[in-house]
């Protein structure tokens, strides 16, 4: 199984300051097609995921633009420039290259 | 809209069955691939389950495979999940998924 690791656990961010989330691949995520297989999503306190970025730098339909991803075949990062009140909660990667998908252990975003 | 929005789920007793169902509308649901992603208390997503447009392809987690069939209705834009022989690390938030967009979530609870 392609197993993701993410780091840090938790990171703390004063509003109007920027974050950088890692999420590190034990195998590459690009696919034959030329696709790199990940996506981010955010976990909101109480609600269900929502999807931020997919194929590891394009943003999903009404998400910001304060939020950014980059990476190459194993290792990625989510940016969150300018953060704000309503990006709290937990931020998680996922590979949809191969069966079983996997995601990422969580990063929590905090406020300061 | 795309809306998902996830029935059946409550508190089962182990090695019993339970089956949950997604309602899916405001989009072609038989155009897209569907999955169930769960998520135990206080715990990070967890795929369970993916099947294909016509149905013709599914793919489980091993935890799973045995226990759980993933199948479709295209003509009622409905997603199930029949969950036999119940274990009580299956007790979770259940998530109906197009991957982009997800549900509100189920609850599932094994207990005696």
């Amino acid at each position: 199984d392609i197993v993701l690791t993410q780091a840090p656990l938790s990171v703390s961010v004063t509003p109007g300051e920027s974050a950088s989330i890692s999420c590190r691949s034990s195998k590459s995520l690009l696919s034959s097609k030329g696709i790199t297989s990940l996506y981010w999503y955010l976990q909101k306190p109480g609600k269900s995921p929502q999807l931020l970025i997919y194929r590891m730098s394009n943003l999903a339909s009404g998400v910001p633009d304060r939020f950014s991803g980059s990476g190459s075949e194993t290792d990625f990062t989510l940016k969150i420039s300018k953060v704000e009140t309503e990006d709290v909660g937990v931020y998680y990667c996922a590979q949809f290259l191969e069966y079983p998908r996997t995601f990422g252990g969580g990063t929590k975003l905090e406020l300061k | 809209e795309v809306q998902l929005v996830e029935s059946g789920g409550g508190l089962v007793q182990p090695g019993r069955s339970m089956k949950l169902s997604c309602a899916a509308s405001g989009f072609t649901f038989s155009s897209f691939p569907m999955a169930w992603v769960r998520q135990a208390p206080t715990k990070g997503l967890e795929w369970v389950a993916t099947i294909s447009t016509s149905g013709g392809s599914t793919y489980y987690r091993d935890s799973v495979k045995g226990r759980f069939t993933i199948s479709r209705d295209n003509a009622k834009s409905t997603l199930y999940l029949q969950m036999n022989s119940l274990r009580s690390e299956d007790t979770a938030t259940y998530y109906c998924t197009r991957y982009d967009y997800w549900g509100q979530g189920v609850m599932v609870t094994v207990s005696s």
